[in-house]
């Protein structure tokens, strides 16, 4: 597609379901990542994949967040047991591989645990 | 750990003025690349203007330009004639070699007045 595309835009879920986020990047980029971002707060790195593979998982806060990429595009966020403290935007972006090039962000999606 | 700094969180400038953001950041990397990110109320993260830490040039995208000084580790945005389309949360973001990755500020809010 022409840019990122997330889904869904928004969700409100319960506290203690789960909830899955899709990420589909752009054509072609081989680099995908996911980050947070807390009302008012900045971005919080989660993940990064180059591929299918991540090397760099990090950011996951905890047991409860997964996340996965098939065929080297479509990567789905995964958290189990949804607590409020979940509750943001997530932001998924994608570049072509190599150092340095120049990330492209999705529009988000705006998880509401109530 | 790189860290990237933005000291002023919110500033306000009338129309057509100029503005400068402040950013700094730490590294004791030699090459790296800059980036300025504005996020408008949509949530859209668009990039404003990107720059390789091994140019010397200052990089400049139409209104904005920045100013990069390597030693002191100091990037700042410089956005002439503003406009109301200017109004934006920005964010100033520092790629990190080897673990892949863009490590963000807290972000400024700007508002342009009319």
């Amino acid at each position: 597609g022409a840019g990122v595309s997330q889904s869904p835009s928004n969700k409100v879920t319960e506290k203690g379901k789960d909830v899955e986020l899709r990420c589909d990047p752009i054509s072609g980029h081989t680099a995908l990542y996911w980050y947070r971002q807390s009302l008012g707060q900045g971005l919080e790195f989660l993940i990064y994949f180059q591929g299918n593979s991540a090397p760099d998982k990090s950011g996951l806060p905890s047991d409860r967040f997964s996340a996965e990429r098939t065929g080297g595009s479509v990567s789905t966020l995964t958290i189990q047991r949804t607590q409020q403290e979940d509750s943001a935007v997530y932001l998924c972006a994608s570049s072509l591989a190599g150092y340095g090039n120049t990330i492209y962000f999705g529009e988000g999606s705006w998880l509401t645990v109530v | 750990a790189q860290t990237v700094t933005q000291s002023q969180p919110e500033m306000s400038v009338q129309e057509a003025e100029t503005v400068t953001l402040s950013c700094t950041y730490d590294t004791s990397e030699s090459n790296y690349y800059l980036f300025w990110y504005k996020q408008p109320p949509s949530r859209q993260m668009i990039l404003v203007i990107r720059q390789e830490a091994y140019k010397q040039q200052n990089a400049t995208e139409n209104r904005f330009s920045v100013n990069f000084q390597k030693a002191a580790k100091s990037f700042s945005l410089k956005i002439s004639d503003s406009q109301l389309g200017d109004t934006a949360m920005y964010f100033c973001a520092f790629f990190q070699g080897g673990s892949e990755k863009l490590v963000f500020g807290k972000g400024m809010k700007l508002t342009v007045n009319p």
